[in-house]
């Protein structure tokens, strides 16, 4: 089946330490997404891509770095300069440009040790 | 910038009723609407989605209406089950591009028996 897979489901972080959180996907879709998800704020966007190689900062990218170096991985990276990284974070992949909706994998949720 | 806004919840129904969750938006284009629901500690998923002004979005007995006037998406259905509690994300995209998208922050429906 087509779809996206992040892993961990549940990761935790102690004071200081950079984490990775994968995000693959099988659907040949060109743009991934980043998004945080806090209880009562909706989803933010951290980061997204359009294409290998290429990437743009979204609304909250501070403490965050991803890459792009394969079509079907995006990872992101929680660094320590990230100081309230507690939350739940989803990636999505989008097929086309235009109005075609985005796909949504299980979600990582990230806690501080 | 663009920005949705919905009903605060949580939305408490009983079994059979008539449920209906608002969403208004601001938008600098023209967008696509969307609605995804996330069951709890899953990803989101797309219930239904309209790209242009009047259209009907429908999926599982839910129904929303792209209305440019009132620059509304409200969704709706007709006879809850308690299998619909979840969250509900009202979103949207322009359409240009791979853009991104601006989601409200969500609304809580939990149904009784």
């Amino acid at each position: 089946d087509g779809g996206i897979t992040q892993s961990p489901k549940y990761l935790f972080r102690k004071e200081g330490q950079n984490v990775t959180l994968s995000c693959e996907q099988n659907l040949n879709h060109d743009a991934m997404y980043w998004y945080r998800q806090d209880p009562g704020q909706g989803l933010r966007l951290i980061y997204y891509s359009q294409i290998v190689n290429d990437f743009q900062k979204g609304d909250i990218a501070e403490g965050y770095s991803v890459s792009r170096e394969k079509k079907e991985s995006f990872p992101l990276t929680v660094t320590s300069a990230q100081k309230n990284p507690t939350a739940f974070y989803l990636c999505a992949s989008k097929a086309g440009q235009g109005t075609q909706p985005q796909h949504f994998g299980d979600g990582t949720r990230l806690s501080i040790l | 910038g663009d920005s949705v806004t919905q009903m605060e919840g949580p939305v408490t129904l009983s079994e059979e009723a008539f449920l209906t969750i608002n969403c208004t938006y601001t938008a600098t284009g023209y967008p696509s609407l969307f609605w995804y629901v996330q069951y709890p500690g899953e990803g989101l998923q797309l219930l239904l989605k309209a790209t242009k002004a009047d259209d009907k979005g429908s999926n599982k007995g839910f129904e929303a209406t792209y209305r440019k006037e009132t620059t509304s998406f409200h969704l709706e259905k007709g006879s809850v089950q308690v299998s619909d509690s979840a969250v509900y994300f009202c979103a949207l995209s322009l359409n240009s591009g791979y853009s991104t998208l601006t989601f409200g922050k969500g609304t809580m429906l939990l149904v009784s028996p």
